[in-house]
């Protein structure tokens, strides 16, 4: 079926640092995307999701950017904190309207 | 903010047991989903439904399955557990497809 793929699947970086992470995706037919952040032994949450109809999106420090021609999706968080140490997913719809597919997760620590 | 509540939190069985994951969501959803999270392999979709009575295949079906008894029901079945069905457990629930999707709290189940 079909997949998305995540990378890194750890990410460590220094507080007030930028982190990235990208996805790719199979079907040039997905048209949404959104991003999830799962907090040590809590439930995924949306954190912001862009539309195959923009290539960028950027609310409260976080950046998502869409390059449909790549079929490349990324997430850019700015000005880390420690608050942003968590599990991230990425999401693609698949094709015929079934449900999202997720990639595999990255894992983001922020030190001091 | 969306209601889904999964139970029980915690499962342990011994393989060839019989096992049921309950899900209840009190907003009115459509769509609701099984997932497993893994390790490596991140949020896999293992069955969903669009309606009371109604059933679709997710990725990793293979073991399970599931029932939607009433809009607001979603049981997931594991008639023969087997070790390899060890993981946590989210049920899932959306307006829409192609839209925010709201986690439950999930279930651990441990197979032994």
């Amino acid at each position: 079926g079909e997949q998305v793929e995540q990378l890194p699947s750890i990410l460590r970086v220094q507080e007030g640092s930028s982190a990235s992470i990208n996805c790719t995706y199979e079907n040039s037919a997905s048209n949404y995307f959104p991003w999830y952040k799962q907090e040590p032994g809590e439930n995924p949450k949306l954190i912001i999701d862009i539309r195959s109809n923009m290539e960028r999106k950027q609310t409260q420090g976080l950046i998502v950017l869409l390059d449909k021609k790549a079929k490349r999706f990324s997430l850019h968080i700015t000005d880390t904190q420690p608050g942003d140490s968590a599990m991230y997913f990425c999401a693609a719809s698949p094709q015929g309207g079934r449900a999202l597919i997720f990639g595999t997760g990255t894992t983001v620590s922020v030190s001091p | 903010e969306a209601a889904v509540t999964q139970s029980p939190r915690n499962k342990v069985t011994v393989t060839g047991g019989n096992v049921t994951l309950s899900c209840r969501q009190t907003n009115s959803h459509n769509y609701m989903y099984w997932y497993r999270q893994d390790t490596g392999h991140g949020l896999r979709l293992i069955h969903y439904s669009y309606g009371a009575g109604n059933l679709q295949i997710g990725d990793v079906p293979d073991g399970y399955k599931a029932t939607r008894t009433t809009q607001e029901d979603f049981f997931l079945l594991l008639e023969l557990a087997s070790p390899s069905q060890t993981s946590l457990y989210f049920c899932a629930s959306s307006d829409a497809q192609n839209t925010e999707v709201f986690f439950g709290k999930g279930t651990r189940l441990t197979v032994v």
